[in-house]
C-alpha cells in the first residue's frame, strides 16, 4: 500500500518563527489533507490539496503532486498552533493513509 | 448536526467485555470511516461505509471488531472481548463522496480504555 512519510518528526518554535512541514508519499493520490490535531486530541481539517497551492490566514500548503511531496508552511506562529500536524492521503481505494505526524511545540 | 458527534467520549471496560462505540456523521454526508489512534501513532483505518454498498472492513484488525450503519446515518463500532491492546482513540469520519472535494470531517473520538 502507499507509504506516507513526515518530517520532522518534532519541532519546537518561539512564538513568532516561520516553520514548514513536508509530507512524502510513494505513489500518485487523489486526494490529500492537512490535519491539525490539537491537545485534547481534536482533529481539525486544514487543507483538502490534492494539488496546487492554497492559503488559509497564516497557513499556507502546496503539493506537488508529479513528485509526490506536500509542503504545510506555518508563519508567524502562535502557542495555540501548538499539536501534531498530520497528512493523509488516498490512492483511490477510498480511505485515507494517515503519517506518522509532526509534533509541534511553540513556546512564549 | 453541525459535525460529527460520537459517544461516549470515554468509556473503561474490563478486559473480556464488550464496548460499542456510536457515531453521529454529518447530515447528509453518505460515506462514513472508523479510524483507531494508539497513543502517540497516527491514525489506522478500520472500515468504510459508502451508501447502501457492501462496506470495505478490510482494516479490522480482528474478528472481534464489527461495525453496523443503518443507511447514511448512525454508525456503530462493536468490539467484543475487549483485550488491553484494544485501549486507543476510536475515530469517526464522514464526507459526501459524491460531492467535490472529498474532505473527510472527523468527531471528537472515543477514547477506550481496557484495563
Amino acid at each position: 500500500g502507499i507509504q506516507v512519510e513526515q518530517s520532522p518528526p518534532d519541532l519546537i518554535l518561539q512564538e513568532g518563527a516561520n516553520s514548514t512541514l513536508r509530507c512524502n508519499f510513494s505513489d500518485s493520490v487523489n486526494n490529500l489533507q492537512w490535519f491539525h490535531q490539537n491537545p485534547w486530541g481534536q482533529l481539525i481539517n486544514l487543507f483538502y490539496i490534492p494539488s496546487g497551492t492554497k492559503q488559509n490566514g497564516r497557513l499556507s500548503a502546496t503539493t506537488v503532486a508529479t513528485e509526490r511531496y506536500s509542503l504545510l508552511y506555518i508563519s508567524s506562529s502562535q502557542t495555540t498552533d501548538s499539536g501534531v500536524y498530520f497528512c493523509a492521503v488516498d490512492s483511490g481505494f477510498q480511505k485515507l493513509v494517515f503519517g506518522t505526524g509532526t509534533r509541534l511545540l511553540v513556546s512564549p | 448536526g453541525a459535525g460529527v458527534s460520537q459517544s461516549p467520549s470515554n468509556k473503561v471496560t474490563e478486559k473480556g467485555k464488550d464496548v460499542e462505540l456510536r457515531c453521529d456523521p454529518i447530515s447528509g454526508h453518505t460515506a462514513l470511516y472508523w479510524y483507531r489512534q494508539r497513543l502517540g501513532q497516527g491514525l489506522e483505518f478500520l472500515i468504510y461505509f459508502q451508501g447502501n454498498s457492501a462496506p470495505d472492513k478490510s482494516g479490522l484488525p480482528s474478528d472481534r471488531f464489527s461495525a453496523e450503519r443503518t443507511g447514511e446515518s448512525v454508525s456503530t463500532l462493536t468490539i467484543q472481548r475487549t483485550q488491553q491492546e484494544d485501549s486507543a482513540v476510536y475515530l469517526c469520519a464522514s464526507t459526501h463522496r459524491d460531492r467535490a472535494p472529498d474532505t473527510q470531517y472527523f468527531g471528537p473520538g472515543t477514547r477506550l480504555t481496557v484495563l
